[in-house]
């Protein structure tokens, strides 16, 4: 199957600095990735739907000035947590869609913790 | 929008015995049914999916089945083994194949099975 990388895979930060998470598929080009937030024991609850040259579209009750994303390259999102606080502690997980099915390839995920 | 609910929550079996997992959906145009199996702290993984124009489907142990009238489906897993162990999501969209192909998930079922 296709693959989708993340990285960092975990990162620690202190309360107030940003924090910026990659996002990239593999072996296929991704015009649209989606960002998902997972707390622990709880469901994936997406964020925003990141498209290729323009905007993101973001759920609602998702602040688009706290999570910034940035999708520059056919291969490439980026998430941004602005000014992280402890309640932005979380497992985030990228998705992508495969090139030729409806599936959609997820990233390892990064796990994020704000002391 | 869509709204997926899961059933039951968690999930204990015996190994060798049969485990069913249940999700309904809200928007009567879903047409993709994926089942992923999460592992702790991993990535979410594929395990089998239906489209809306199928019934059943089945992958050795594993098998899918959606009523599209009474907008619910269900996972079936048989002869388990301890390594079916994990969190099971069910998802769905009514984007299949498109450009937004965004999942929306149920809340997991945790499954146990005791050796």
């Amino acid at each position: 199957g296709a693959v989708v990388s993340q990285h960092p895979s975990w990162v620690i930060c202190k309360s107030g600095t940003s924090v910026k998470i990659e996002c990239r598929s593999l072996d296929f080009q991704a015009t649209t990735m989606f960002w998902y937030r997972q707390f622990p024991k709880q469901s994936l609850m997406l964020m925003a739907t990141s498209n290729e040259g323009s905007k993101a579209t973001y759920e609602q009750g998702v602040e688009k000035d706290k999570f910034l994303i940035n999708h520059a390259s056919l291969t490439l999102s980026t998430l941004t947590v602005t000014s992280a606080h402890p309640e932005d502690s979380s497992f985030y997980i990228c998705s992508a869609g495969g090139p030729n099915t409806g599936e959609l390839f997820f990233g390892e995920g990064s796990r994020l913790t704000v002391l | 929008g869509e709204n997926v609910e899961q059933h039951p929550s968690t999930l204990s079996v015996q190994e060798g015995d049969s485990a069913v997992i249940k999700c309904t959906y809200s928007d009567s145009a879903s047409n993709y049914f994926p089942w992923y199996k999460q592992e702790l702290g991993k990535r979410p993984q594929l395990i089998i999916d239906i489209r809306s124009n199928v019934g059943e489907k089945k992958d050795q142990r594993i098998a899918v089945t959606l009523n599209k009238t009474a907008k619910h489906f269900s996972l079936h897993i048989t002869e388990t083994q301890p390594e079916d162990s994990a969190v099971y999501f069910c998802a769905a969209t009514p984007n299949y194949g498109g450009a937004t192909n965004k999942l929306i998930f149920g809340t997991g079922t945790l499954l146990a099975v005791q050796p």
